[in-house]
């Protein structure tokens, strides 16, 4: 069955620190998509990004980098020199189109950069 | 582009009453998704619609239903609502394999 974990439940850093979080997910499919989302206090998910599984490659979104690892089946976030309005609950996320093709959501990693 | 919008964005109702929740997609989307969110349970999937068509069922009870018009806009409806059902719900228009949310309605029921 598919499932994104968030292991990370909350984390505090100091602005302009580095800060990654994690999720690890599981599949039977060899075609998925993962994604990452922001929901800021306003409550809206924001998306950020989507890969497929046949894209390994790391994508960086000026201080928004990406992850991706088949080998431990990990989809791991990082933001660089973080600031304040990145406070925010973050969601990875698994789709198979193949299978059910529903987008099923981790448990969401609450951010708060501390000015 | 207009992003989705859902209606209305707050709602109290009390228990056993039943309560309609709508969503409007970005224009040209055709599928839509609906989602609960609780702090216990985090973001859960309710249903998607495409066209009109239930495409896909979360793990609801009954009470929980909803329906897609022509213009592509959805409607959900809890029955007999229960203190529980006190969340928000989301809803969120899909293209391909991205998917845009709305604001959502947070309902409190008492």
């Amino acid at each position: 069955a598919q499932k994104v974990t968030q292991a990370q439940t909350e984390i505090s850093v100091v602005e302009k620190e580095d800060v990654t979080l994690d999720c690890v997910y599981e599949t039977r499919d060899t075609t998925y998509y993962l994604f990452w989302y922001k929901q800021p206090p306003s409550g809206e998910l924001v998306f950020l990004i989507r890969r497929n599984s046949f894209d390994e490659q790391n994508e960086i979104s000026g201080r928004y980098s990406w992850n991706f690892q088949k080998s431990t089946s990990s989809f791991n976030f990082t933001i660089t020199a973080s600031q304040v309005v990145d406070s925010a609950v973050y969601f990875c996320a698994l789709s198979e189109p193949n299978r059910d093709d529903k987008i099923i959501f981790g448990k969401g990693t609450r951010l708060h950069i501390l000015p | 582009k207009a992003g989705v919008t859902q209606t209305p964005r707050y709602l109290i109702k009390t228990r056993g009453q039943q309560v309609t929740l709508s969503c409007s997609p970005i224009s040209g989307h055709r599928s839509v998704s609906w989602y609960q969110q609780t702090p216990g349970q985090g973001l859960q999937f309710l249903f998607e619609y495409f066209s009109e068509t239930q495409r896909n069922k979360g793990n609801f009870p009954g009470r929980f239903s909803g329906r897609q018009f022509s213009n592509s806009r959805s409607e959900m409806n809890v029955s007999t609502l229960e203190l529980g059902d006190s969340a928000l719900y989301l809803c969120a228009s899909r293209q391909d394999y991205e998917q845009y949310f709305g604001p959502g309605t947070r309902l409190t029921v008492t």
